[in-house]
């Protein structure tokens, strides 16, 4: 079974804060992303990468700074954490560039900011 | 811009009722993929089933079955006989398919369906 990693479940840091969520896939998949969820907004792509160094902004990606140096890992960065990124993060993969297939997700990473 | 709508925030049955989700999408592709997630209390998304643009045949899987409408591009989502274990939060998901060489650019979502199966 794939198995998609989120190093933190919880965190609590304070504003401005530099944060790091680290996110780790075993099974080989080319494509990772990073998700926040919010009540009433539902999932929102922050930044995706379909290759080792690659990085693609999605919807909301201010504010967010991503690095995959490993194609098994897909961390997201706070550069100066803000009370309006309190949320929970989802990291998922999914196999192959050239195919839209099914998402894998880690079980999420709870952030508050204080 | 592709977009998923919900417009069922909450619905709460009593088990064994059938219930359907809804799901609209808007996207001006011709290729495109459309997904159901659950995501249970634990929070780890569970995918579904995926659909492509090409194929309106309806899915049956045991108590779960789709309906594919791309004449009013929906995809509701019949749970028949429903079960507390249902309960949970149901997305559904939309991807384009572009020329340059696949989707792979993620799912946009809808807001979810907080599915509540009452005993």
């Amino acid at each position: 079974d794939v198995k998609v990693t989120q190093s933190s479940r919880y965190l609590v840091k304070r504003t401005g804060e530099k944060v790091f969520l680290e996110c780790v896939q075993d099974m080989d998949h080319e494509n990772m992303f990073w998700y926040r969820q919010d009540p009433g907004l539902g999932l929102r792509l922050i930044y995706f990468s379909y290759d080792v160094k690659m990085k693609e902004k999605g919807d909301i990606p201010e504010g967010y700074s991503v690095s995959r140096e490993k194609k098994e890992r897909f961390s997201l960065i706070l550069e100066s954490a803000s009370t309006n990124q309190t949320s929970m993060y989802l990291c998922a993969s999914s196999l192959l560039r050239r195919d839209t297939g099914e998402l894998f997700f880690g079980e999420g990473s709870r952030l508050t900011v204080l | 811009a592709q977009k998923v709508t919900q417009a069922q925030t909450e619905i709460s049955v009593v088990e064994k009722e059938d219930v359907t989700l809804d799901c609209v999408y808007e996207t001006r592709d011709t290729t495109y993929y459309l997904f159901w997630y659950k995501q249970p209390p634990s929070g780890e998304l569970v995918f579904l089933i995926r659909r492509n643009s090409f194929d309106e045949q309806n899915e049956i899987s045991g108590r779960y079955s789709w309906n594919f409408q791309k004449s009013t591009s929906s995809f509701n989502f019949t749970i028949t006989a429903s079960q507390v274990v249902d309960s949970a939060v149901y997305f559904c998901a939309l991807s384009e398919a572009h020329d340059s060489g696949g989707g792979a650019d993620g799912l946009t979502f809808g807001k979810g369906t907080h599915l509540i199966i009452q005993p």
